[in-house]
């Protein structure tokens, strides 16, 4: 069983158009992520869901829109897409250890990613 | 400004041999780091934590250390083997965000 997973793999598409990633994990975890992997590898956090509340929301265009039906899925819907919305895109799971870290640990389980891909 | 070094130049070691990776930051005060590692065409995968009033963490063959005055952790890999060959990502907690750095890609000849 995967513990996270994410549809689709491979996404290729054209500019303007929209798209979702959805994703889903079986860990019995309460909180949700997206992270956005660029060429350049970095791992950039975009979103964090705690039991269906937006918590973490970073400086993402309102075009990447997240929703989390419930504590195990976290989707990603992306408008009018545009070049430079190519790269590799990250859910993530988590325990939820607070804001302000606390003596917990936010440890991730990644899913495999999504790549997507402009033209 | 925030930042968070790993080496950018890809290392590479002889099987047997100490693989050290490096990971420096700057302007952070996490209460703890991680070290995860990705394979091509994967997510990454948690390795170890170290809090920040912790020096030293082992874990098998692998080993790291964190100095908060240094503002580094070093992540060590002994008798390292082929299967070792990956992307070595660290990642700092901050405000409730793991942050990532930028990996460094080890590679290990037989």
């Amino acid at each position: 069983d995967t513990a996270v997973s994410q549809t689709p793999k491979y996404l290729v598409t054209q500019m303007g158009n929209d798209k979702s990633i959805k994703c889903e994990q079986n860990l019995g975890h309460d909180t949700m992520y997206w992270y956005k992997q660029d060429s350049k590898k970095f791992l950039k956090i975009m979103f964090s869901y705690n039991n269906k509340e937006l918590i973490i929301n970073e400086t993402v265009p309102n075009r990447f829109s997240p929703k989390s039906p419930d504590k195990a899925h976290l989707n990603l819907h992306i408008n009018s897409l545009e070049l430079g919305d190519s790269a590799v895109y990250f859910c993530a799971s988590s325990h939820y250890q607070g804001q302000a870290g606390g003596s917990g640990a936010n440890v991730l389980t990644f899913g495999a990613g999504s790549r997507l891909t402009v033209l | 400004s925030q930042k968070i070094e790993q080496n950018s130049e890809a290392l590479n070691i002889q099987e047997g041999k100490t693989a050290t990776l490096t990971c420096n930051y700057t302007n952070y005060s996490p209460a703890y780091l991680q070290w995860y590692r990705q394979d091509p065409g994967r997510g990454p995968v948690f390795l170890l934590l170290i809090r920040e009033n912790e020096k030293e963490k082992r874990k098998e063959r692998l080993k790291v250390t964190f100095d908060t005055t240094l503002k580094q952790s070093l992540f060590h890999i002994t008798a390292s083997q082929p299967a070792d060959s990956a992307t070595y990502l660290c990642a700092l907690s901050q405000g409730g965000k793991l942050i990532f750095g930028q990996g460094t890609e080890l590679s290990v000849k037989p």
